[in-house]
């Protein structure tokens, strides 16, 4: 059983659409993360959530919204795609907001836009 | 300047070389981890150390709060030892500075 899961893995799409990655965990974790990485492989954080409620928000554009319907699952959706948004996002997990926890990463969802 | 600076930015070794990689930051941390990255792109993490020293298997991971500065060494490299090594730390809360990567190259 994968411990976090996000879909799709691939994703192609045209500039201006609006799209939506999925993540899930089953580690039972209260916190919930998204990061990006760009195509210098640098790692960001965009968002964290703490049983269902914003804990981080990064500077980044308001057409990224992240959705926790409940504290297993963060989803992200991304509305009027550019060409910049093209990355690779990894959705997270850890056991409660504390620096001394373990991180566990999805696979990464590898976005496109054309 | 990245809060977080790591080197070498790139590694090739020959197999059964011993490794190093350094990590140091410019904040204070209550937290730092070493992540490993795989050519498919999935992330594990290998160690969170606010202290002293931990050891897994064949990889060490070192930190000295004094001079903020990590280091993570693998023992007896493999080829399957090659990823990319990501440092990032957590200065409170959840949010982790990640370093910009170490591409480590074992060859057999």
């Amino acid at each position: 059983d994968t411990a976090v899961s996000q879909t799709p893995k691939y994703l192609v799409t045209q500039m201006g659409n609006d799209k939506s990655i999925k993540c899930e965990q089953n580690l039972g974790h209260d916190t919930m993360y998204w990061y990006k990485q760009d195509s210098k492989k640098f790692l960001k954080i965009m968002f964290s959530y703490n049983n269902k409620e914003l804990i981080i928000n990064e500077t980044v554009p308001n057409r990224f919204s992240p959705k926790s319907p409940d504290k297993a699952h963060l989803n992200l959706h991304i509305n009027s795609l550019e060409l910049g948004d093209s990355a690779v996002y990894f959705c997270a997990s850890s056991q409660g907001v504390t620096s001394g926890n373990t991180i566990y990463f999805g696979e990464g969802s590898w976005l496109t836009v054309v | 300047k990245n809060e977080v600076e790591q080197s070498p930015q790139n590694l090739t070794a020959q197999e059964g070389e011993f490794i190093t990689i350094n990590c140091s930051y410019s904040v204070g941390i209550s937290a730092l981890h070493w992540l490993q990255q795989h050519p498919g792109g999935g992330i594990v993490s290998l160690f969170m150390l606010s202290s002293g020293k931990k050891k897994h298997g064949r990889l060490i991971a070192t930190i000295n709060i004094q001079e903020k500065h990590s280091s993570l060494h693998i023992t007896a490299s493999h080829p399957r030892d090659s990823a990319v090594y990501i440092c990032a730390a957590t200065s409170g809360g959840s949010r982790l500075t990640f370093g910009e990567g170490t591409q480590l190259t074992v060859n057999p």
